[in-house]
């Protein structure tokens, strides 16, 4: 099975910091990495599929990339609607293998 | 608008079972693969399983063979989880979601509101 491995698992950032998350696979996965972001109580939203393609409605401040085996996360201005928790997703597969996730915190 | 909602949770003792469901709404459900996932508290999301449009295939990750079994029914727009020999460990918020597959890659793009599953004694 793939592994997924995230950091760093929790961070501190003001508003307006750029903030960058990174995910490793234990295999290469070439480009076929999702991110999503999830706030407490509610399900995970999907913001980023095939490393770097924003979903629909997702703001432009999100941005990835990478491919093969490391892939990163970028929120370019931090607003205080992201402060929530983002996890990377294997989607090479239909067995969807999820990293740890990162918090994001209010510094 | 699309919606996925879950119910069936509850608590049931280890050993015991459990039956959950999801019913979508709004969009061509038969047409779409889904997934079940599931959180435990504090934890990150584990996927549980997938299952093909037309019901016929299906995976899990080899910890939950033969203990979960997923399937459907499309007249319904319905998917299931049967979780068998429950355990403390499967004790989580179960969500269903939607299969997203874009750019090559293997997604999950609309999610329920989950259902919580408790195995205590």
């Amino acid at each position: 099975d793939i592994q997924m491995t995230q950091s760093p698992s929790s961070l501190s950032a003001s508003v307006g910091d750029s903030v960058t998350i990174t995910c490793r696979a234990s295999q290469t996965i070439s480009k076929y990495l999702n991110w999503y972001q999830q706030k407490p109580g509610k399900a995970p939203n999907l913001l980023i599929y095939a490393a770097s393609t924003l979903q629909s409605g997702v703001p432009s401040r999100f941005s990835g990339s990478g491919s093969g085996t490391d892939f990163t996360l970028t929120i370019s201005s931090l607003q205080p609607e992201d402060f929530a928790t983002y996890y990377c997703q294997q989607g090479s597969s239909p067995g969807a293998t999820f990293g740890g996730g990162t918090r994001v915190e209010m510094k | 608008q699309v919606q996925l909602v879950e119910s069936g949770g509850g608590v049931v003792q280890p050993g015991g079972s459990l039956r959950l469901a999801c019913e979508a709404s709004s969009f061509t459900f038969s047409s779409f693969d889904m997934h079940w996932v599931r959180q435990a508290p504090g934890k990150g999301p584990e996927w549980v399983s997938f299952i093909r449009s037309d019901g016929t295939t299906k995976y899990y990750p080899d910890a939950l063979k033969g203990r979960f079994t997923i399937s459907r029914d499309n007249s319904r727009n319905t998917v299931y989880l049967h979780m068998n020999n429950l355990r403390s460990e499967d004790t989580a918020v179960y969500y269903c979601a939607k299969h997203f597959y874009a750019s090559g890659s293997y997604a999950l793009d609309i999610w329920g509101q989950g259902t919580m599953v408790t195995v205590s004694s």
